[in-house]
């Protein structure tokens, strides 16, 4: 049973426009969430994370979303630049093991 | 400074054989985990180490796997007798505080 749901496995947005990743979760005991981009051929990188006490979380062009009683985040990225084409993975925290991981959305950034 | 390495960067074998792969952490770093990404499928956590406490091994997939973190520091995970099903991209992270974790880039293990 997947914890954190990515449903988009890929998105494709023209440069200079808003980019939306959507992440859904189901474990309400998950406190921390985080996004990560990774490129082919290399680890994810952490981009942006957003604590369970805030709804809001922005940095840059980047901006976390959490709407906690739909168990739902998103990633705003505006303006959609051609190096943030990538794969970019939802992640959730809670407890003392590792991260839950969405499969990732594939992001196009057309020119 | 430094960031998370991983060796081999690629590695093949035949089904049946052991490997082992090496995790090299940030300096420093006292959480260090293990996932890997199989064709298709989002990151699975496998396990976690912190500090000196016992691993969580919760995310083993089977007895195969195994991980061991000398001195607080470099990881190995060994997967022994290895199947097709154990093809993936594994990656290490290590972290301070316990929540951002810095990944390394992988090692591509191919069972054939």
């Amino acid at each position: 049973d997947q914890q954190v749901k990515q449903n988009s496995p890929s998105l494709s947005v023209q440069e200079g426009r808003i980019s939306i990743l959507n992440c859904d979760y189901t474990n309400s005991m998950f406190d921390y969430f985080l996004w990560y981009k990774k490129y082919p051929a290399e680890g994810p990188t952490f981009l942006i994370s957003i604590s369970s006490i805030k709804d809001k979380n922005e940095d840059g062009r980047f901006t976390v979303f959490l709407n906690k009683s739909a168990k739902h985040l998103s990633l705003h990225i505006v303006p959609s630049q051609p190096g943030d084409s990538a794969v970019y993975f939802c992640a959730a925290r809670g407890g003392a093991d590792g991260l839950t991981f969405g499969k990732g959305t594939h992001l196009i950034i057309q020119p | 400074g430094a960031g998370v390495s991983q060796s081999p960067s690629n590695k093949v074998t035949e089904k049946g054989k052991d490997v082992e792969l090496r995790c090299d952490p940030i300096s420093g770093h006292t959480a260090l985990y293990w996932y890997r990404q199989s064709l298709g499928q989002g990151l699975e956590f496998l396990i976690y180490f912190q500090g000196n406490s016992a691993p969580d091994k919760s995310g083993l997939p089977s007895d195969r796997f195994s991980a061991e973190r000398t001195g607080g520091s470099v990881s190995t995970l060994t997967i022994q007798r290895t199947q097709q099903e154990d093809s993936a991209v594994y990656l290490c992270a290590s972290s301070l505080l316990g929540y951002e974790q810095f990944f390394g880039p992988g090692t591509r293990l191919t069972v054939l």
